[in-house]
């Protein structure tokens, strides 16, 4: 059964820096990994889509990588800025006839102005 | 391109009562997945329509159950609520089953009281 763990649950940083959110999955036979971002109350927002075969993708100021022989994965955030805090989660599909998502408990960034 | 489309945004129910509620993938999207999302818990998967057929089903009892209609929009209900079914809904939309990657809804916060 694969599981998807998020460190550090959460994170204060001063606006401008850059910073590391991780994830890591125990099963390295996956499809694709995710990474989201949720504002309180609200819904999901995709930001990166890194399928198994790649080892990066990047938007803007986002970076991740996806390391699948060590089940890890990283999303790199520069500069960066108030608007950035949310809750992000990882969120892996599995291969395998099961097509569901699995979850990250997520790590909720705070940048302080 | 309009979004994934969640109906109603929000519900108050009684214990005892049933509740359904709707979701609109993307244009040409086939496949719609139900994700439940709760403080204690995180984010869980629920079932996964293609095409107006059930391909996967979460570990949750009898009472949470789905469909799918020819147009692609799903309906998922809830019979004999109870306070613990107090959550987020969430619904995603993919082309083929996340080999793409997922878009999800604004979700329905549902409240059992």
């Amino acid at each position: 059964k694969q599981e998807v763990t998020q460190i550090p649950a959460a994170l204060s940083v001063p606006e401008g820096e850059n910073l590391v959110l991780n994830c890591s999955f125990t099963d390295s036979a996956i499809y694709n990994l995710q990474w989201f971002r949720q504002d309180p109350g609200k819904g999901l927002t995709s930001l990166l889509l890194i399928q198994s075969s790649q080892r990066e993708q990047t938007s803007g100021r986002l970076n991740a990588s996806l390391d699948k022989s060590s089940g890890r994965s990283t999303l790199y955030i520069a500069a960066s800025q108030p608007g950035d805090s949310a809750t992000y989660l990882c969120a892996v599909l599995s291969s395998g006839s099961a097509r569901q998502l699995t979850f990250g408990s997520g790590t909720q960034l705070t940048v302080l102005p | 391109k309009a979004g994934v489309t969640q109906t109603p945004r929000y519900l108050i129910k009684t214990r005892g009562q049933q509740v359904t509620l709707s979701c609109s993938p993307i244009s040409g999207h086939r496949s719609v997945s139900w994700y439940q999302q709760t403080p204690g818990q995180g984010l869980q998967f629920l079932f996964e329509y293609f095409s107006e057929t059930q391909r996967n089903k979460g570990n949750f009892p009898g009472r949470f159950s789905g469909r799918q209609f020819s147009n692609s929009r799903s309906e998922m209900n809830v019979s004999t609520l109870e306070l613990g079914d107090s959550a987020l809904y969430l619904c995603a939309s993919s082309y083929s089953g996340g080999h793409y990657g997922y878009t999800f809804g604004s979700g329905t916060r549902l409240t059992v009281v």
